[in-house]
């Protein structure tokens, strides 16, 4: 069955520190990997995806993300994390002829002043 | 360009009374359709999906029911709501095609009491 881990609940950093957030999926073929921006009570707002191609993804907001096939993972990072950043962040995959679309649990991010 | 629509914002309903949620999409057509909850700390549920107009998957059993009257219309349903009904409730659409995200409604917040 497809799925996505995000194996961190909750993550702190200081404002300017770096971020990287884990994303694991499992899913027999080649899959199509998204990044998604929560705020409070809010919508998903997408960050950046991932179809095929280059394995490193730029996006919105100083995001990126980089596909391992070898690691089944797609982890995003930030260089330097702004106050603004702080929100929960999901990782999501297309599945199942592509017509299911999973979710991870999510990832609370806060970050210190 | 797509929008997506979703009513009510906030709903507080009691124990043992029906349900109705509304979500439509304009700006698209023949859209893939997708009902997620959200509870407290646990991510985002794939709920019911659509392909078309009457076609409907549950990916998980519940107190619910989804329906999809016409195209761009997705519709989540409950005869006799419960506690554990309560979370918030996310509507999204994505095109046919397999490489494209989804995009989301602003969501509704279910309080059953």
């Amino acid at each position: 069955a497809q799925s996505v881990t995000q194996p961190d609940i909750h993550i702190t950093v200081s404002e300017g520190a770096s971020l990287e957030l884990r994303c694991n999926y499992s899913y027999g073929a080649t899959p199509y990997l998204f990044w998604y921006v929560q705020s409070p009570g809010q919508g998903l707002q997408l960050l950046l995806k991932y179809f095929s191609g280059d394995t490193l993804v730029q996006g919105i907001k100083g995001f990126e993300a980089e596909f391992k096939r070898s690691q089944s993972s797609f982890n995003l990072r930030k260089p330097s994390v702004h106050w603004s950043d702080a929100a929960e962040y999901f990782c999501a995959v297309a599945a199942g002829n592509f017509n299911k679309f999973y979710f991870g649990s999510g990832t609370k991010l806060n970050v210190k002043p | 360009s797509q929008t997506i629509h979703q009513w009510p914002a906030t709903l507080v309903q009691p124990v043992g009374s029906p349900l109705s949620l509304e979500c439509t999409v304009e700006g698209t057509s023949n859209p893939n359709l997708y009902w997620y909850r959200q509870a407290a700390g646990r991510g985002l549920q794939l709920l019911f999906y659509s392909i078309g107009i009457g076609q409907i998957s549950s990916e998980v059993p519940q107190n619910l029911s989804a329906s999809r009257p016409q195209d761009r219309q997705f519709i989540l349903s409950s005869k006799k709501l419960l506690l554990s009904d309560s979370g918030f409730y996310l509507c999204a659409w994505r095109s046919g095609r397999v490489n494209t995200e989804a995009f989301f409604g602003q969501g509704t917040r279910l309080t059953v009491v």
